[in-house]
């Protein structure tokens, strides 16, 4: 069954530090995402990317946020300064966009300290 | 805006069956999602409803009332391997992005 890959699994980084994490979508899948979830917390919609440009983006995802599809495969989110409270799983996601069917990533455990 | 309701947490016996209720209010709605989560894991999908009725797959079945803003997820003979969190979340459209709840924490005991 096609998977939605997500590297590194865990990421731990000094505060004000860059990060970068990196996805590979399904590979016939037009649309994109980044979710997350804080420890004990609900899952939450980052920004959504179909078509080369974000097609919607959630008042989390600010300008300390950036995403790119550098390639025909992989899906990147740029967290250029990070916070503590970033500390976060960060899950991938792509759909088709033909029916509601979504595939996660199995996440980037984010640890800021 | 988007509300979804669930209850925060679940236990069960072995074998028996549960039902954990969701109840939304959302713009634009289009279809409703249960998705598992194991701890420390992705959501798996389990069922979409985008029509009222209740859909069947296996020991696991979706209900929706548009109407009423209102599904339930119902698992049948329960097994420990079902212990998880089940997430209501809701879509506006194939491609658009999902809402979550806060999920349902579900103990199955033996």
């Amino acid at each position: 069954e096609p998977e939605v890959t997500q590297t590194p699994s865990h990421q731990v980084t000094q505060m004000g530090q860059e990060v970068i994490l990196r996805c590979v979508p399904i590979s016939n899948h037009l649309y994109f995402y980044w979710y997350r979830q804080i420890l004990g917390q609900k899952v939450e919609f980052l920004v959504s990317f179909y078509n080369n440009e974000i097609s919607e983006k959630s008042e989390i995802f600010d300008d300390q946020f950036s995403v790119e599809r550098p390639d025909g495969s992989n899906f990147t989110l740029k967290i250029r300064s990070t916070k503590l409270e970033d500390s976060a799983m960060y899950f991938c996601a792509s759909s088709s966009g033909v029916d509601y069917g979504y595939t996660f990533g199995s996440g980037t455990r984010l640890t800021v300290v | 805006g988007q509300n979804i309701d669930q209850p925060t947490e679940m236990t069960a016996t072995e074998g028996a069956i549960v039902q954990i209720n969701c109840t939304y209010q959302t713009s634009g709605f289009n279809g409703l999602f249960w998705y598992q989560q194991h701890a420390g894991e992705a959501p798996t999908f389990l069922s979409y409803n985008v029509l009222d009725g209740l859909e069947e797959k296996g020991r696991f079945s979706s209900f929706l009332s548009r109407s009423k803003g209102y599904s339930y997820l119902l698992l049948k003979e329960l097994q420990m391997k079902d212990s998880a969190s089940y997430l209501c979340a809701t879509g506006r459209a194939a491609g658009n992005k999902l809402t979550f709840g806060g999920g349902t924490r579900v103990l199955v005991k033996p």
